[in-house]
């Protein structure tokens, strides 16, 4: 039990479509990143959000956009989906940097673009 | 960018067997995480490491900071084992998941 909370689990979307998916992090974690990983692959970085900004960001198109809340949650939109974009996409969460603490990730949410 | 290896890709054992995992990075880092990934996608966090070695259980992971490579070790391997295996070495400065590199993972499957 990592407590960090992905929805939905699965979900399928059409070419074109607009995405949000969400991530619940235990309290005092401020610190959240996002990961997209394709079948077979590692994960890729998407960004991250420290206190509500973001402070680092992946190679990913601006359609990929993302908010961190007070409450520490966080969501992951994506516009205009395309086909490429069907994959995991994992968020995980750490009290203070990744220099210095174990990282604790949610279970995923699998993304389907038809 | 930081070059990531790991091997074996896939690695089928007996139960009981000893399992090394090796890594490989082609840029100097600060810090190396260990990941376990089963099927239906959740990670765990095995260990995060910056020098030396760490032991948790029968897990064991070691990493040489000069050489550019880490390894995890899994002594009496059991079925409940059998998962993906990812290191993620940690490069750059500030703290930002943007210096974590994954590596594609190790597969493995531990035979009763």
């Amino acid at each position: 039990e990592t407590g960090v909370t992905q929805s939905p689990t699965h979900l399928i979307k059409t070419r074109g479509q607009q995405v949000t998916l969400r991530c619940s992090s235990q309290s005092g974690h401020n610190t959240v990143s996002w990961y997209q990983q394709a079948l077979g692959q590692g994960p890729q970085f998407i960004f991250q959000y420290y206190r509500e900004e973001e402070n680092g960001r992946g190679n990913f198109p601006p359609r990929f956009s993302g908010l961190q809340f007070p409450n520490y949650s966080s969501e992951l939109n994506v516009n205009a989906l395309e086909l490429d974009d069907s994959a995991l996409y994992l968020c995980a969460s750490a009290p203070g940097t990744y220099y210095t603490s174990p990282l604790h990730f949610g279970n995923g949410t699998r993304l389907t673009v038809t | 960018k930081n070059e990531v290896e790991q091997s074996p890709q896939n690695l089928t054992a007996q139960e009981g067997e000893f399992i090394t995992i090796n890594c490989s990075y082609s840029v100097g880092i600060s810090a190396l995480h260990w990941l376990q990934q089963h099927p239906g996608g959740g990670i765990v966090s095995l260990f995060m490491l910056s020098s030396g070695k760490k032991k948790h259980g029968r897990l064991i992971a070691t990493i040489n900071i000069q050489e550019k490579h880490s390894s995890l070790h899994i002594t009496a391997s059991h079925p409940r084992d059998s998962a993906v295996y990812i290191c993620a070495p940690l490069s750059g400065s500030g703290g930002g998941a943007d210096g974590l590199t994954f590596g594609k993972g190790t597969h493995l499957i531990i035979q009763p």
